[in-house]
């Protein structure tokens, strides 16, 4: 399948900082790219999708000006995490849709463990 | 997107098939059904997806009843590798609507 990447794997940061997480999409384009956050034995929940060249939609009960996003090429969307404090702690993950795969299957990062102390 | 229902653990030897089975009484006519994993700390993986023929795929089989109101995943030759979360998910397959939902999935535990 194809290959979504995500940078850094892992962050600690301290409170109130913060910190900005890449998703690319390595051997395919997408104008469509999602961000999931993940808590501890929980499901993925959806935050907002990322469409190239335009602002993000976000889920209903998310913060837009906390997680800004950005999707300024068609291989790379950014998700900052503004002032974070403890409780944004998570797994952040990523998801980019291949057009021209079939029925654009939507493909998964590995993840971004983010701990603000 | 229709909702879907898991039971929410299992149990397989290995070396056996595991058969996963879901329920999505809701689905539409347009509406997909897709099967995604997601081993410990990792991202979701894709496994396979189908409107309502079978389909089968290097990693599995994916088994659409004729009113297509559930489906089953079938992993022939389970190891312990496969241990992890499975969720059914149905969408359309294009256009902005068409969102990946997670639902709670099955924890499938691979035993020696």
């Amino acid at each position: 399948g194809a290959v979504v990447s995500q940078h850094p794997s892992r962050v600690i940061c301290k409170s109130g900082t913060s910190v900005k997480i890449e998703c690319r999409s390595l051997d395919f384009q997408a104008t469509t790219m999602f961000w999931y956050r993940q808590f501890p034995k929980q499901s993925l929940m959806l935050m907002a999708t990322s469409n190239e060249g335009s602002k993000a939609t976000y889920e209903q009960g998310v913060e837009k000006d906390k997680f800004l996003i950005n999707h300024a090429s068609l291989t790379l969307s950014t998700l900052t995490v503004t002032s974070a404090h403890p409780e944004d702690s998570s797994f952040y993950i990523c998801s980019a849709r291949d057009l021209l795969a079939y029925q654009e299957t939507q493909y998964f990062g590995p993840g971004t463990r983010l701990l603000v102390l | 997107d229709a909702k879907t229902t898991q039971p929410t653990s299992m149990d397989c030897a290995e070396g056996r098939a595991a058969n996963l089975p879901c329920n999505h009484s809701t689905i539409s006519g347009n509406e997909y059904v897709y099967w995604y994993r997601q081993i410990h700390s990792q991202g979701p993986q894709y496994i396979i997806h189908g409107l309502k023929n079978n389909e089968t795929n290097e990693m599995a089989s994916l088994i659409i009843t004729e009113d297509r109101k559930s489906s089953t995943l079938i992993l022939p030759h389970a190891t312990l590798r496969d241990t992890a979360v499975y969720y059914c998910i149905v969408r359309v397959a294009r256009g902005t609507a068409s969102k990946l939902t997670f639902g709670t999935g099955t924890r499938l535990q691979v035993t020696l």
